[in-house]
């Protein structure tokens, strides 16, 4: 969904950098959320915010932290990567009042070696 | 803990039948169910929403039922094309209340074959 981006679409590092990725939505939705998907594990929650002042811890919040910048911004850091963080991560927003419907950004390919 | 378990084996069709998938939760019955579709390596795209106190909901040529006794969800596509398959998610509120947070299934992927 192209109101809401993600940058960079891939990326590979190696163990022990710090990686910061992004997502910025046009939708002007108050909500947003960071997942992790792995085979076999389907989506992770890892954090989320429904407002530019409130920030939580979702289920696998560990060795992750989170800004939001703007309504508009919410950046993901892995402080120092390792390799079991390698997965798809996807940015989503929503809308409160709208039953939690959430809309997907194109995902992020993160490879630690 | 909350759970929602589909079948994680993938389910093949033939073209032109109805392809049925099964979502299942665990303790209380979430106020609403959801239904996304993701293709391969891209973000999950928002199908259909049911509510507690709906027993059906209809989009074109799909339909998902909600089944509280059962705890059950079943989503339909009639008259399945090929460029239906995909995997398909279920999804509940986590927790009680508009908690705002999701809990989703592995996902059950699809392969319509012409």
């Amino acid at each position: 969904d192209a109101d809401v981006t993600q940058t960079p679409r891939n990326r590979i590092t190696k163990t022990g950098k710090r990686i910061m990725l992004e997502c910025s939505q046009t939708k002007g939705h108050d909500r947003m959320y960071w997942y992790r998907q792995d085979p076999g594990l389907g989506l992770r929650l890892i954090y989320y915010s429904f407002d530019v002042k409130d920030i939580n811890k979702g289920e696998i919040s560990d060795g992750y932290s989170v800004s939001r910048q703007a309504q508009a911004k919410f950046s993901l850091s892995l402080e120092s990567a390792i390799p079991n963080q390698t997965a798809l991560y996807f940015c989503a927003t929503s809308e409160t009042g709208t039953g939690d419907t959430q809309y997907f950004g194109p995902g992020t390919r993160l490879t630690v070696l | 803990s909350q759970k929602i378990e589909q079948n994680s084996e993938a389910l093949n069709i033939q073209e032109g039948k109805t392809a049925t998938l099964t979502c299942n939760y665990t303790n209380y019955s979430p106020a609403y169910l959801q239904w996304y579709r993701q293709d391969p390596g891209r973000g999950p795209v928002f199908l259909l929403l049911i509510r507690e106190n709906e027993k059906e909901k209809r989009k074109e040529r799909l339909k998902v039922t909600f089944d509280t006794t059962l705890k059950q969800s079943l989503f339909h596509i009639t008259a399945s094309q090929p460029a239906d398959s995909a995997t398909y998610l279920c999804a509940r509120l986590s927790g009680s209340g508009n908690t705002g947070k999701l809990i989703f299934g592995q996902g059950t992927t699809l392969q319509v074959k012409p």
